[in-house]
């Protein structure tokens, strides 16, 4: 098994470009989620999905979208790229919502907007 | 709001007992997570405490009073390997996980 699996790994954007990161989990996993991680602050949900063809917003969705066609996949979207969503964003996934259920994370995308 | 507090830095040295503390105020409360992130790493899980008491596991303890609001995680027999962030989160009555901001944990030899 692979895990959570994210690309690309470090991304520089200019201000306005867009550009999409990938999120993929081969653990037959129904929930997946998207945080931004930002310096001295703790990790913020963006947007989630409990299955295919579902998604909600988290606490910071502003300047982003998602999709989730397959249950295995989870890209978010940045359209329009401003130098606050310079962070390292973390795609995450766990088989349900319960209590006590883990999340498993990827190894994070480093992203710098210009 | 919803807060979690935890220190942002604290030291200890290799073969030592650390306790790094985590008090919270969420809305509603479906347990207490900690997870271990090593510097430019994802977070990985180390415990989860939904009832009062001590959960222990190798090396590794967490504690939990849902009357106070607190949690601790307790590390013993230091190594140099246990330096990392170690981070508090709680999953709220809508099952989404709060965050604190970590403590940046540094193991003198």
């Amino acid at each position: 098994n692979a895990g959570v699996t994210q690309t690309p790994k470090f991304r520089i954007l200019k201000i306005g470009q867009s550009m999409t990161l990938q999120c993929a989990q081969d653990m037959n996993h129904n929930y997946m989620y998207w945080y931004r991680q930002d310096p001295g602050m703790g990790l913020k949900l963006i947007y989630y999905s409990v299955g295919a063809g579902i998604t909600d917003k988290g606490e910071v969705p502003n300047g982003y979208n998602v999709s989730r066609s397959t249950t295995e996949d989870f890209p978010l979207r940045l359209e329009l790229a401003a130098p606050s969503q310079t962070s390292v964003y973390f795609c995450a996934s766990s088989y349900s919502e319960g209590g006590g259920e883990t999340q498993y994370f990827g190894p994070g995308t480093r992203l710098l907007v210009l | 709001g919803q807060n979690i507090d935890q220190p942002t830095e604290m030291t200890a040295t290799e073969g030592a007992i650390v306790q790094i503390n985590c008090t919270y105020q969420t809305s509603g409360f479906n347990g207490l997570f900690w997870y271990q992130q090593h510097a430019g790493e994802a977070p990985t899980f180390l415990s989860y405490n939904v009832l009062d008491g001590l959960e222990e596991k190798g090396r590794f303890s967490s504690f939990l009073s849902r009357s106070k609001g607190y949690s601790y995680l307790l590390l013993k027999e230091l190594q140099m390997k246990d330096s990392a962030s170690y981070l508090c989160a709680v999953m709220d009555s809508n099952y989404q996980l709060i965050w604190g901001a970590g403590t940046k944990l540094i193991i003198k030899p």
